[in-house]
């Protein structure tokens, strides 16, 4: 019963680096989606996708690329690594099913990335 | 713009006293509301969540919230909390799929 999976747990960049942070789901969740999380600033959205093939930005989207070629599969790009992008990044997967309200968000256990 | 409000970034109570955290949120149709909590070095942990009917809901771990149309409010309450309780909470409405958090709110519980 794995859920949300993300991977590394850990990771340092150094400024300039590129790295692709790894989120899977295996319940078959149309909603996929990706925060970041800062002290005192609580969980921002960076991007979303509704379905394979569909993504869009959310609130902090700068620095970061998606992609959604698979319902499982939602990694996230860091194209540049900058250390303003030092932050807790976690994966969310929900489903509406076609039949109104989403239900709540399941989340990984999160991504610890220091950018140096 | 949809937005949460949690004001109190900062709680501390002792065991076994009542917990009350506040929750504000704007929002302009029938919101779906959620009580996340995280405890340190963890994910997030779905406590409890609104989507309609009755506006006094049970969560997990003795926590219950209401719900007040009137005063766009979405509380979080605990009658008696234990050490365990001790956390960072997150009110959250689900906007189209997106979840927009407050701030949080980080509990101490005093032995």
């Amino acid at each position: 019963n794995a859920g949300v999976t993300q991977t590394p747990k850990f990771q340092v960049l150094k400024t300039g680096q590129s790295m692709t942070l790894q989120c899977a789901q295996d319940m078959n969740h149309e909603y996929m989606s990706w925060y970041r999380q800062d002290p005192g600033m609580g969980l921002r959205l960076i991007h979303y996708s509704v379905g394979a093939g569909i993504t869009d930005q959310g609130e902090v989207p700068n620095g970061y690329n998606v992609s959604r070629s698979t319902t499982e599969d939602f990694p996230l790009r860091l194209l540049s690594a900058a250390p303003s992008q030092t932050s807790v990044y976690f994966c969310a997967s929900s489903y509406s099913g076609g039949k109104g309200p989403h239900t709540e968000a399941f989340f990984g256990q999160g991504t610890r990335l220091t950018v140096v | 713009a949809q937005s949460v409000t949690q004001p109190d970034i900062h709680i501390t109570v002792s065991e076994g006293a009542s917990l009350e955290l506040r929750c504000n949120y704007s929002y302009g149709a029938t919101p779906y509301l959620f009580w996340y909590v995280q405890s340190p070095g963890q994910g997030l942990q779905l406590l409890l969540k609104y989507f309609s009917g009755d506006t006094l809901v049970q969560g997990i771990k003795g926590f219950e919230a209401e719900f007040k149309r009137s005063q766009s409010s979405f509380n979080l309450r605990k009658p008696s909390v234990h050490w365990s309780d001790a956390a960072e909470y997150f009110c959250a409405v689900n906007q189209g799929g997106k979840l927009i958090f407050g701030q949080g709110t980080e509990l101490s519980v005093k032995p």
